[in-house]
């Protein structure tokens, strides 16, 4: 049961444009979202996340933004850096449960 | 360096064996969770401890079991292993519920 869904596998941007990742979830009882990056042979790193009870969260590059009523979060990365080449997990959190998306591979070209 | 330590690293066992792997969770997290990972699979949650209690259960086998220890570290055993078993498993940490939880390495397991 994928309660949290990357529905896109890959995603190329061309450096220093904008790189929008989406994520869509099933429970509505979740209440807590976050981003992950993860490197290969890596445990994922932590990036962003915001509470159900925002729209919007910023730090730095990364930019988080949650639709309550379409269960839809999305990730902007903007300028996208070839550092940024990773893939990037969205996940959610209820009752004790953490559950993650299948993972979107984010590759920056130069 | 997340904070989170996992031992072993690299495990190569056969078919049918048994072992344990072990996560030290951040200082101060009471929260640990632990992840399976197949080649090209996403991260499959399979339980989840606070401060020593089950507090959550993916989609863990029957075959594999966790714990939490008093000194708040914890352990996932594996038994009767099969070929299918053989993945990337990550141990996860955070102060609580609602947080962001940081990742440990992982350790890579093979079975043959």
């Amino acid at each position: 049961d994928q309660q949290v869904k990357q529905n896109s596998p890959s995603l190329s941007v061309q450096e220093g444009r904008i790189s929008i990742l989406n994520c869509d979830y099933t429970n509505s009882m979740f209440d807590y979202f976050l981003w992950y990056k993860k490197y290969p042979a890596e445990g994922p790193t932590f990036l962003i996340s915001i509470s159900s009870i925002k729209d919007k969260n910023e730090d730095g590059r990364f930019t988080v933004f949650l639709n309550k009523s379409a269960k839809h979060l999305s990730l902007h990365i903007v300028p996208s850096q070839p550092g940024d080449s990773a893939v990037y997990f969205c996940a959610a959190t209820h009752d004790y449960k953490l559950s993650f998306g299948a993972g979107t591979t984010v590759t920056v070209r130069a | 360096d997340s904070g989170v330590t996992q031992t072993p690293k690299h495990l190569i066992t056969a078919t049918g064996q048994r072992v344990t792997l072990r996560c030290s969770p951040r200082s101060g997290d009471l929260s640990v969770y632990w992840y399976q990972q197949s080649l090209d699979q996403g991260l499959q949650f399979l339980i989840q401890y606070y401060n020593g209690e089950e507090r959550a259960k993916g989609n863990i086998l029957e075959r594999f079991s966790a714990q939490q220890f008093p000194d708040l570290h914890s352990e996932l055993n594996l038994s009767s292993l099969e070929l299918g078993d053989s993945a990337l498993y990550f141990c996860a940490s955070s102060v609580s519920e609602n947080t962001e939880a940081f990742f440990g390495q992982g350790t890579r397991l093979t079975v043959v």
